[in-house]
């Protein structure tokens, strides 16, 4: 199984449906992310969780409601969304480390799209 | 304040040509690491090098090498006798000081496009 694996890799929902992204690392890392990465716009950091804790937030709708029941999984809850949320949502993991820095492992992904 | 500048939006090369992609950090930190990713159009972000910043040497990997010089608080990436599968986004980012699960600060990217 390949590190970080994103499902669904394509999305596509309207504004009052209810949909979730999914975000699993197998690399034994104790934080994972959710970035959100818009057309022409630089990537954006939403989530931070750092031992299944919310360490970070960086002042997101609350119609993105993430969730990490595990060190390994986590998860991104959408509700009546905009289309202007369509965007490629990318998750990732790291191992903090003091010695090796913080390097993030991406996954592949969510296209996702509001009608 | 953090931040990354990666002035260079687009860059267009013809195969076997060498391109240099350049990046500009601001920290005021000490002790900071940098990173180069790679965007293929599959959208996955693949991580390519990390340099802390105690360490100036310059590395090279095959046809890919990188240059820190911290006294124009630069890292730029040199990617040598292109291929066409090196058309991607590049993204330089920069994480500060240690303190923990530290977010990385990324640039806009770069999208190099590398003609056959």
């Amino acid at each position: 199984e390949t590190g970080v694996t994103q499902t669904p890799r394509h999305l596509v929902m309207g504004m009052t449906n209810k949909k979730s992204l999914k975000c699993e690392q197998h690399l034994g890392h104790n934080a994972m992310y959710w970035y959100k990465q818009s057309a022409k716009k630089p990537l954006e950091l939403m989530f931070v969780y750092n031992f299944k804790e919310q360490t970070e937030n960086n002042s997101v709708p609350s119609r993105f409601s993430p969730e990490c029941p595990n060190s390994s999984h986590l998860f991104l809850h959408l509700h009546t969304l905009q289309p202007e949320d369509s965007a490629l949502y990318l998750c990732a993991s790291s191992q903090a480390d003091r010695d090796r820095g913080d390097t993030q492992y991406f996954g592949p992904g969510t296209r996702l799209t509001v009608l | 304040a953090q931040k990354v500048t990666q002035a260079q939006t687009e860059i267009s090369v013809v195969e076997k040509e060498d391109v240099t992609l350049d990046c500009v950090y601001e920290t005021r930190d000490t002790t900071y690491y940098l990173f180069w990713y790679k965007q293929p159009p599959s959208g996955e972000l693949v991580f390519l090098i990390r340099r802390n910043s105690f360490d100036e040497q310059n590395e090279i990997s095959g046809r890919y090498s990188w240059n820190f010089q911290k006294s124009t608080s630069s890292f730029n990436f040199t990617i040598t006798a292109s291929q066409v599968v090196d058309s991607a986004v590049y993204f330089c980012a920069l994480s500060p000081s240690f303190s923990g699960n530290t977010p990385l600060v990324f640039g806009k990217g770069t999208r190099l496009s590398v003609i056959a």
